[in-house]
């Protein structure tokens, strides 16, 4: 089955950049799509097909997709990004598969 | 408003079973892929379900031959009918619409807690 590989915690300080990296197979050869999630919430969609950015979703989040991994970038960083954060991609054979998470701290 | 609402959690015994409501608004059911997405306790996201708007069916090897994803066109609701109840199933589901070409989740609702417990 697929899998998709992230790291399970990353730290930054306020106003800095930080990425968080997702890796599967071949990867860049789907779409990957990136997911944040506060305690006790339910997930936002941040980025979706490698780079775009929903409505209302911030300027400082972008993404890219490569080779075998994916990257979610926060640029110039903010307390309120403080959040878990899922890659996702979509297999062909029919089924979505979710990146093991990343915990990213603001300190 | 495009929105998303769970309802039918609970706690359920081992080998049970549980069928969970999610209602639409703001747009068809019917007429986009629809999906259950589950979280466990402290765990990670875990795709459960999808349904195409043409009827397919697919499922995650955990739930397969356990679980069954429907719709209801009038209600504009889709279901997950969960039998055969393990512990393993505790989590948080999550009913979520597809966006674009299966790219992604665009619209999720505020999750409904099953537990399975004796």
């Amino acid at each position: 089955s697929y899998e998709l590989t992230q790291p399970p915690s990353v730290s930054v300080s306020p106003r800095q950049t930080v990425s968080i990296t997702c890796s599967g197979d071949k990867l860049g050869d789907k779409y990957a799509s990136w997911y944040q999630q506060k305690p006790g919430q339910s997930p936002v969609l941040v980025i979706y097909e490698d780079t775009k950015r929903p409505s209302g979703i911030p300027e400082r989040f972008s993404g890219s997709n490569s080779g075998n991994t994916a990257t979610l970038t926060i640029s110039g960083t903010q307390a309120m990004d403080e959040a878990d954060y899922y890659c996702q991609a979509w297999d062909s054979s029919n089924v979505f598969v979710f990146g093991t998470g990343t915990k990213v701290t603001v300190l | 408003e495009v929105q998303l609402v769970e309802s039918g959690g609970g706690l359920v015994q081992p080998g049970g079973s549980l069928r969970l409501s999610c209602a639409a608004s703001g747009f068809t059911v019917n007429s986009n892929y629809m999906s259950w997405v589950r979280q466990a306790p402290g765990k990670g996201l875990e795709w459960v379900s999808l349904l195409y708007s043409a009827g397919s069916t697919y499922y995650a090897d955990s739930v397969k031959g356990r679980f069954t994803i429907s719709r209801h066109t009038s209600k504009n609701t889709l279901y997950l009918q969960m039998d055969s109840l393990r512990a393993e199933d505790t989590a948080v589901y999550y009913c979520a619409r597809v966006f674009g070409d299966l790219s992604s989740f665009d619209i999720w609702g505020q999750g409904t807690m099953v537990t399975v417990s004796s």
